[in-house]
């Protein structure tokens, strides 16, 4: 198993530029979400996913569109970056519908928008 | 809303010292409590957790046991390794189960 992946790794926009962050899992997890992390702040939620078909929106989704087409993938959209999207971005996925079973996490994109 | 608190760092301590890292938390209702670990580089991971008052979560020897009366879940290491050396996060699910309340992460540092 692969786990979660994500794609890219690194990436540098600029202010107004779009761009889809790519994550992937091979569990067949029902729950995907997206995260970013700033410093001292932890994680915060952006948009999470109970299945196929099904988003919402999480702490800070302003600037942030998803979408679940399949159980697999669940791709972030920037809409029109701005420097304030500067932050590492975290995919994650777990079993069943909820927060309360353990979230397995990607390696993270870290975006930089100049 | 539901919240955790952690301890501020950075923390650096010898090889073989004891670890503390203080937790608290606020939440509705009697939500699982995790600690979640990120080596440098890497995603987050599942380091333990808890379910219930009194539990205690356990892992490559870290200890953290979840504490009603003080709403508290410090994580514990008897004699910490280089290889400890990460950032540390206490978490709980949000009361409705869709979102993952994350403390702003303490980052230890071990030296040999």
């Amino acid at each position: 198993n692969a786990g979660v992946t994500q794609t890219p790794k690194f990436q540098v926009l600029k202010t107004g530029q779009s761009m889809t962050l790519q994550c992937a899992q091979d569990m067949n997890h029902e729950y995907m979400s997206w995260y970013r992390q700033d410093p001292g702040m932890g994680l915060r939620l952006i948009h999470y996913s109970v299945g196929a078909g099904i988003t919402d929106q999480g702490e800070v989704p302003n600037g942030y569109n998803v979408s679940r087409s399949t159980t697999e993938d669940f791709p972030l959209r920037l809409l029109s970056a701005a420097p304030s999207q500067t932050s590492v971005y975290f995919c994650a996925s777990s079993y069943g519908t909820g927060t309360y079973n353990e979230q397995f996490f990607g390696p993270g994109t870290r975006l930089t928008v100049l | 809303g539901d919240s955790v608190t952690q301890m501020e760092g950075p923390v650096t301590l010898s090889e073989e010292a004891f670890l503390t890292i203080n937790c608290t938390y606020t939440a509705t209702g009697y939500p699982s409590l995790f600690w979640y670990v990120q080596y440098p580089g890497e995603g987050l991971q599942l380091l333990l957790k808890a379910t219930k008052a009194d539990d205690k979560g356990s892992n490559k020897g870290f200890e953290a046991t979840y504490r009603k009366e003080t709403t508290s879940f410090h994580l514990e290491k008897g004699s910490v390794q280089v290889s400890d050396s990460a950032v540390y996060f206490c978490a709980l699910p949000e009361y409705n189960n869709n979102d993952m309340r994350f403390g702003a992460g303490t980052r230890l540092t071990v030296k040999p």
